[in-house]
């Protein structure tokens, strides 16, 4: 079993809808969740990160972390075709080595 | 700024050529790492440095070099790469490795072993 699930899509959505991607984890030492959006043939690009539970907003995002489940979320509302992408969650314990471990990716389409 | 460069952006390299791939920094970050990622895979942590010493090696084959110079750069040297090894190689810095959680990575070299 990985240590981070995530379903791979992909996610085909019209635009204006609300997105929801999500991520189970089993190892219970992951204090920081982070999210990451790829575009094709790019790097990852940091969209937020989360310290322990909680959530946290940032514009049309909002990233949600439930410890007690080992789940988190990212909410994208009123989506656009230029949020289509992959999107990577990744996770890091209190010992900090600087290790992400990732989620496989969900590809995200969102259609005009 | 949140930029990190890599050069060269596309690589093409025969399975005897011995290359170099370069990433660079200016946000003072002192944690660089390096990054293979294959089609529609998350990318795999290679290497850490941390204060231009290497704090991570993910048991990654001795044909793969990485160095440290100084605080904003950092080199992948290649030689005598496989077939597989072709892939997105991603560099990534933060502050330091304690703040691995706000890694931000460079657009990555498209590597292509003939």
């Amino acid at each position: 079993q990985k240590e981070v699930e995530q379903d791979p899509g992909p996610l085909s959505v019209p635009e204006g809808a609300i997105v929801s991607l999500n991520c189970t984890y089993s190892n219970s030492a992951f204090q920081y969740f982070m999210w990451y959006r790829q575009y094709s043939r790019k790097g990852p690009e940091l969209l937020m990160y989360t310290y322990s539970s909680g959530n946290k907003e940032d514009g049309r995002f909002t990233a949600q972390v439930d410890k007690s489940s080992k789940y988190i979320s990212l909410f994208i509302r009123d989506s656009q075709p230029s949020d289509s992408a992959t999107y990577l969650c990744a996770m890091i314990g209190s010992s900090n080595t600087g290790k992400l471990i990732f989620g496989q990716g969900t590809t995200l389409q969102v259609k005009p | 700024d949140t930029e990190v460069t890599q050069t060269p952006k596309h690589l093409v390299m025969g399975m005897t050529n011995k290359k170099s791939l370069k990433c660079e920094q200016h946000m003072g970050h002192r944690a660089m790492y390096w990054y293979k990622q294959k089609a529609k895979k998350p990318p795999e942590l290679m290497f850490v440095y941390s204060y231009e010493k290497l704090s991570i090696n993910e048991s990654v084959p001795s044909r793969f070099s990485p160095e440290c110079p100084n605080s904003s750069l950092l080199n992948l040297h290649l030689h005598a790469l496989q077939p597989e090894d072709s892939a997105l190689y991603l560099c990534a810095s933060s502050q330091d490795s304690r703040f691995g959680y706000e890694q931000y990575f460079g657009p990555g070299t498209r590597l292509t072993v003939t």
